[in-house]
């Protein structure tokens, strides 16, 4: 079974351009979360979709936002860049509905801003 | 918000021994909580989790116990073993399905 995979690798930008992040989520899963992992820090939780609907989002300002396509995959997308989006993006997928099941991650998007 | 929190940025075992990581979180309607694990260069690796039914999980080398008066949970690794040697988060979720993640742990296990 394939896992998380997201796109690209890495990314470098310059302040003020825009960046999209993509994640297409484990087979079967329908919910996508987004988090961003800062140098040193632990995971902040971004957004998350499930269905193709934004559930929920964390406390970041409107210029991140995203998308969950009709096959579940997701683009996150960050306007305006500032030095401090430089971080780790990490996508994570699990099945819908309701009860408690793991999330799981991909291996990230590593944004850099010059 | 500091909702979930693992107090020790590090924490260092013999090769063989047990390795304790804890977590404390503040939210009372947190009722399934996790431990990822994370080597450099790779995303988060899903370990063990335990539903607030419960107050232990066991698999394998990995139990997790939850204190649910102390709000307080941890991890126990048995036999230690230098492959165990990464980042440990600790993770809560509530009904809303919103998880909220620890700062991590950083284990070395030494041979």
């Amino acid at each position: 079974e394939a896992g998380v995979t997201q796109s690209p690798t890495h990314l470098i930008k310059t302040r003020g351009q825009q960046a999209t992040l993509r994640c297409s989520p484990i087979s079967g899963h329908t919910s996508v979360y987004w988090y961003q992992q800062a140098l040193g820090l632990g995971l902040q939780f971004l957004l998350w979709y499930d269905e193709g609907e934004e559930r929920n989002r964390g406390n970041f300002p409107p210029r991140f936002s995203g998308r969950q396509f009709p096959n579940y995959s997701s683009e996150l997308n960050v306007n305006a860049l500032e030095l401090e989006d430089s971080a780790l993006y990490l996508c994570a997928s699990k099945t819908g509905g309701e009860g408690n099941q793991p999330q799981h991650f991909g291996d990230g998007t590593r944004l850099s801003i010059l | 918000d500091q909702q979930v929190k693992q107090n020790s940025p590090s924490l260092s075992v013999q090769e063989g021994r047990i390795s304790i990581l804890n977590c404390d979180y503040t939210n009372s309607m947190f009722d399934y909580f996790l431990w990822y694990k994370k080597y450099p260069a790779e995303g988060p690796t899903f370990l063990i989790s335990i539903s607030s039914i419960k107050d232990k999980n066991e698999d394998g080398r990995f139990t997790v116990f939850l204190n649910k008066s102390a709000k307080h949970l941890s991890l126990h690794i048995v036999p230690s073993q230098p492959g165990d040697s990464a980042v440990y988060f600790c993770a809560a979720s509530d009904y809303n399905n919103d998880m909220r993640f620890g700062a991590g742990t950083r284990l070395t296990v030494k041979p």
